[in-house]
């Protein structure tokens, strides 16, 4: 089965500073990879997502993501945090249909930005 | 086009009732998954469909039961509520790409409290 790791379940950042979310997954196939944001009070939306295209992934809002194999990770990014980036982010992994088609979020990561 | 809603959007339980939320879609799509999300815990499997008449168990099952009998809704049923199902309900539909769950789209989410 599936798993991803968000290392850090708190992040602190001051405005106008780099984000960086961290997130590592296992799998035996090659992954389809997502983050998702979570804004207080809110259901999740999209950010963005790999499925074995480019490795560098664009999101909406200024975020960004890599995928690298070899680390097994896929680290999320933004050069200049903004107050409204404030929000919880999740790293899911999307299972293949051998492991039940389920997706497995990570334990999700609460950004804090400070002025 | 309401994409995915849930119903009802607050309840109040006494320890032993019983109750249905209903999730709604108008997207057409197979995969559909039942979480809860609990403070610091992230988002947590419930159960899921990979299409109509079909239901598997996720990472927390256990005190719940689902059906799926029509495409466009999936039910999660609390046969006798306890209050250690206090949380946040969030059903969620997913695209299918190449075989696997894809994009999902979240509903609003549904507040449980058990008392």
């Amino acid at each position: 089965a599936q798993s991803v790791t968000q290392l850090g379940s708190h992040v602190s950042v001051s405005e106008g500073t780099p984000v960086l979310l961290r997130c590592n997954y296992s799998s035996s196939v090659p992954p389809y990879l997502f983050w998702y944001v979570q804004y207080p009070n809110q259901g999740l939306q999209l950010l963005l997502k790999y499925t074995s295209a480019a490795t560098l992934v664009k999101g909406i809002n200024g975020f960004e993501a890599e995928f690298k194999k070899s680390e097994t990770s896929f680290h999320l990014t933004k050069p200049s945090a903004h107050m409204s980036d404030a929000a919880e982010y999740f790293c899911v992994v999307s299972d293949d249909r051998a492991a039940g088609n389920k997706l497995t979020f990570g334990g999700g990561t609460r950004v804090l930005v400070k002025p | 086009n309401a994409g995915v809603t849930q119903t009802p959007k607050f309840r109040v339980l006494k320890t032993g009732q019983s109750m249905t939320l209903l999730c709604a879609q108008d997207m057409n799509h197979e995969y559909m998954y039942w979480y809860r999300q609990d403070p610091g815990m992230g988002l947590r499997l419930i159960h899921y469909s990979v299409g109509e008449g079909t239901t598997a168990k996720g990472e927390v099952p256990d005190g719940y039961n689902v059906s799926r009998l029509k495409k466009q809704n999936f039910l999660l049923g609390l046969e006798s509520a306890a209050p250690s199902q206090t949380s946040v309900y969030f059903c969620a539909v997913a695209t299918e790409w190449r075989g696997r769950p894809g994009e999902q789209f979240f509903g609003p989410g549904t507040r449980l409290t058990v008392l």
